[in-house]
C-alpha cells in the first residue's frame, strides 16, 4: 500500500485558518486521497476525499498538488471542536473501500 | 437513525477468557469492518465483511473470529484473551457501490486483558 506521511502534530489559533500537510510520493495514478479525523474518546469520521482536483464541502477543503504526490486538508476557520487526530489515507481503487491508518497529526486549537 | 452502534462500550477480561463484541448498523449497509486502536496509534483494520454470509481477514486477524449471520451485525470473538488484546476496538460500515466511499464508525469498545 502507498503511504503517507503527516506531521505529528500542529498547533492553531481559534478562528485561524489551518493548514494540514500531507505526503504520498509513492502514489499511484488510481488512488484516492481520504482524510479522516478522530476527536477524542471517538471513532474517526469521514471529512473529505479527492482523486485529481481540489474538492470543498462543508467541513473542510481538499487541495492536492498537481503531481499528487502531497495534498493539504484546510479548515477555513478553527474552531476548540476541531481538536482531533487528523489521518491522510490513501485508498486504492481496486482496494474496495478497505483504508489503511498511519498515525495521523493531532491538531490543538487554542482558544 | 442510530447509525453504528456497539455493544459493550467498555470490558475487563482475565486472561483466558472469551467475549463477544456486537456491532449493529441501522444503514443497510453492505460492508462492515473491525479496527482495534492501540494508545497513540492508527487503527489497524481485524476483519472485514462485504456481505451477509461472509468475512475476511484484515491486517491483524489473529486471536479474533468474526461473523455476519444478518446483514445488519458483525460480531467480533475472542476465544482466549490475552494481554495484548487491551485495545479500543472500532466497528464501521459503508456502502459497497462506487462512489460511495465513506465509512461510518461506532463509538468504539474499550478492552482491558489482565
Amino acid at each position: 500500500d502507498a503511504k503517507t506521511t503527516q506531521p505529528n502534530s500542529m498547533e492553531s489559533n481559534e478562528e485561524e485558518p489551518v493548514h494540514l500537510p500531507c505526503n504520498h510520493s509513492t502514489i499511484s495514478g488510481t488512488d484516492y486521497i481520504h482524510w479522516y479525523r478522530q476527536l477524542p474518546s471517538q471513532g474517526p469520521e469521514y471529512v473529505i476525499h479527492g482523486l485529481t482536483s481540489n474538492v470543498n464541502n462543508r467541513m473542510a477543503s481538499l487541495a492536492i498538488a498537481e503531481d499528487r504526490k502531497s495534498s493539504t486538508l484546510i479548515l477555513h476557520r478553527a474552531t476548540l471542536r476541531d481538536a482531533a487526530v487528523y489521518y491522510c489515507i490513501l485508498r486504492a481503487i481496486n482496494a474496495g473501500n478497505m483504508l489503511t491508518f498511519g498515525g495521523g497529526t493531532r491538531l490543538m486549537v487554542k482558544p | 437513525n442510530a447509525g453504528v452502534t456497539q455493544t459493550p462500550k467498555f470490558r475487563v477480561l482475565k486472561t483466558g477468557q472469551s467475549m463477544t463484541l456486537l456491532c449493529a448498523q441501522d444503514m443497510n449497509h453492505e460492508y462492515m469492518y473491525w479496527y482495534r486502536q492501540d494508545p497513540g496509534m492508527g487503527l489497524r483494520l481485524i476483519h472485514y465483511s462485504v456481505g451477509e454470509g461472509t468475512t475476511a481477514k484484515g491486517e491483524v486477524p489473529d486471536g479474533y473470529n468474526v461473523s455476519r449471520l444478518k446483514k445488519q451485525n458483525f460480531l467480533l470473538g475472542l476465544e482466549s484473551a490475552a494481554p495484548s488484546q487491551t485495545s479500543v476496538y472500532f466497528c464501521a460500515s459503508s456502502y459497497s457501490v462506487s462512489g460511495s466511499y465513506e465509512q461510518y464508525f461506532g463509538p468504539g469498545t474499550r478492552l482491558t486483558v489482565t
